[in-house]
Formats: C-alpha cells, structure tokens, sequence
C-alpha cells in the first residue's frame, strides 16, 4: 500500500475550537482510513472512507475525501483536550491492503485546555 | 467481540540478547496479522505481514524475523539484539479480504540497553 503524507505536522489550538488536518496521497485507491494515537499507546481506527464516498460522519469526526485530487482532511469539531494525540491517514490501494497499511509521521494535534 | 493481546508492555533487553514478542487475537478466524515499529519520533515501518499460518512476508531486511505458528498467533523474534531495535513494537490484525480498518494491540516498549 502507499503512504499518506498529512500535513501540517503539528497543530496546536484551544480547547473548543475546531481541528483540520490533511491527508495527500499518490496513486487510486480504495479507501482511506484515519487512525488516532495517544502517547505510548497503540492506533485506535477512527473512521473509513471509501474512494466513492465524498464526506463522512462520526460523532465530532468529518473526514471529507477528493480522489480528483487525491487528498482527505479530517475535522475535529469543538476539540477537548483528550483530543490531544497524534492522526495518521492511511490510503489503501485496490487489493484489500493485505500487504499492510503504511502510515507516514502523522499530524501531532495538541489541545490547549 | 474480537480482541488482541500484545505482551510485554515494557522490555528492556541487553545488546546480543534474544528477543520474542508474542501477539495473539481473539474473537475472529483467519485474520491479516501485522508487525510494525516505531522509533522515536519516526512514524510507523511495516516490519512483517502474515495472510495465513506459516505464511510470512517481510517489507524490511533486518536483525527481526516473525511467525505464525497457529491462526491467531504472531511472533515477533531475534537471535541477537541491536541497540538500533529499541523501539515501540505494535501488533495488529485485520478481516481477510481487507477493506476495513485495522485493530491494533496496545504495543511493546523495547529498550536495548
């Protein structure tokens, strides 16, 4: 599978206010994943979105996906402080990504409470 | 519910000693099983990938090897340590066939010392 690049690196903001980071990536695929880790800790799956789907949904989550531009950003909305952690994207090519999701150096989001 | 266990937590290993890291799954037949590291202030390698018992694919030559000795069992091993090992090790899985996203284990702090 390819790497996703996400961007910014880091992201500091006050605690209630909304979080955007972003996601670009290389080549079609089948669907892109976001993923969540705490300090020391393992990834936690956030949401999927597959490539015929433009925006979802889950609770203070939007991940929106552009295949035209092959890009996703991912919205935390009235951020808290437990929100601080580290996001990964992770594009997965057709095939079912058996060959294991790769995963870049992620987007450090830290709340400021 | 389908559940995964990484053991230990913590490990603190001295250079040229053997190292066995065990991760097994609960609650779900003929998952992907996976290794990844993570050095300090890097994102995650993909060390080794498993689609079936005995079956092993390696993205990165190295002082690692893996094995699936049962279904939902992965071993993580080395004869001998090098201090370029330390690191957070994660186990995950995912359904065969792929298409959804991945369930990680709570991961390994390696130390070699």
């Amino acid at each position: 599978s390819q790497q996703g690049e996400e961007d910014p690196q880091a992201l500091s903001i006050q605690e209630g206010e909304n979080a955007t980071m972003n996601c670009s990536y290389k080549t079609s695929i089948n669907n892109l994943q976001w993923y969540r880790q705490n300090s020391g800790r393992g990834l936690v799956h956030l949401i999927l979105i597959r490539s015929n789907e433009r925006e979802k949904h889950s609770g203070r989550l939007r991940v929106t996906l552009d295949t035209s531009k092959k890009s996703s950003s991912l919205l935390i909305t009235a951020s808290r402080a437990a929100d601080t952690a580290s996001y990964f994207c992770a594009p997965m090519s057709s095939g079912g990504g058996a060959d294991g999701l790769t995963f870049g150096k992620g987007t450090h989001l830290i709340i400021q409470p | 519910s389908q559940t995964i266990h990484q053991w230990p937590a913590t490990l603190v290993q001295p250079v040229g000693s053997p190292l066995s890291l065990e991760c097994t799954v609960e609650g779900t037949s003929n998952p992907n099983l996976y290794w990844y590291r993570q050095a300090a202030g890097r994102g995650l390698q993909l060390l080794f990938y498993s689609v079936g018992i005995g079956q092993i694919s390696s993205e990165v030559p190295q002082n690692l090897s893996a094995s699936r000795p049962q279904d939902r069992q992965f071993i993580l091993s080395s004869k001998k340590l090098l201090l370029s090992d330390s690191g957070f090790y994660l186990c995950a899985w995912s359904v065969r066939g792929g298409g959804s996203g991945y369930t990680f284990g709570s991961g390994t702090r390696l130390t070699v010392v």
